[in-house]
């Protein structure tokens, strides 16, 4: 089993649609969690840290769930500008195991189309 | 944000030689970096764990003879892919933090695409 496991997609919407990513992780000392957006052939780029709490930034929430070891990710009124690759991030380990270690998901696909 | 510089950004190589990838941090001091590969349509997957001053610490299944870390100051590592062979072609990318708090961004370099022939 991958350690973080996201739906590859890819995910057709129209602009203004609201669209939601789900990711699962298997190890449960896992400390922070991200998602990432990375577009074609570039380098992965922050979108927004997860926290237990949920938080929000704009059209973007992030959701954790801790005792499922489940994040989600919900962009709300979909622009062109969002077609991406959305990587679910772990950060694996902790300061008595080693070093921190960023573990990504595989990534979903979204292509908001007119 | 902080600026991670990643030379070249393109080879091409012949089989049999070796190929040296740079990964720098622009404005800050990185003790640690990280290496990853991404093949087309797939996940970033890491490969090593590059220590300032010491030796890198590689994940399951990479061959440290293959790629060859070294992480000589605070704000360089490379990566050398030593013997390429086509196998190896691949997207090869670099990150680093600022210090290993659990919350720190990662900031990643622009990407090294290698093509072996």
């Amino acid at each position: 089993r991958k350690e973080v496991e996201q739906d590859p997609g890819p995910f057709n919407v129209p602009e203004g649609a609201t669209v939601a990513f789900n990711c699962t992780y298997s190890n449960s000392a896992s400390q922070s969690f991200f998602w990432y957006r990375q577009d074609c052939r570039k380098e992965p780029k922050l979108l927004m840290s997860v926290y237990s709490s949920g938080n929000e930034d704009g059209r973007f929430t992030a959701q954790l769930n801790r005792a499922s070891q489940y994040i989600s990710l919900l962009i709300r009124d979909s622009k062109l500008s969002d077609s991406a690759t959305y990587l679910c991030v772990v950060n694996r380990g902790g300061f008595s195991g080693g070093y921190n270690k960023l573990i990504f998901g595989a990534g979903t696909r979204l292509a908001v189309h007119p | 944000g902080a600026v991670v510089s990643q030379h070249p950004s393109r080879v091409i190589c012949k089989s049999g030689t070796s190929v040296k990838i740079e990964c720098r941090s622009l404005d800050f001091q990185a003790t640690t970096m990280f290496w990853y590969r991404q093949f087309p349509k797939k996940s970033l997957m890491l490969m090593a764990t590059s220590n300032e001053g010491s030796k890198a610490t590689y994940e399951q299944g990479v061959e440290k003879d293959k790629f060859l870390i070294n992480h000589a100051s605070l704000t360089l590592s490379t990566l050398t892919v030593t013997s390429a062979h086509p196998e190896d072609s691949s997207f090869y990318i670099c990150s680093a933090r600022g210090d290993m708090t659990v919350n720190t961004e990662a900031f990643f370099g622009q990407g090294t695409r290698l093509t072996v022939v």
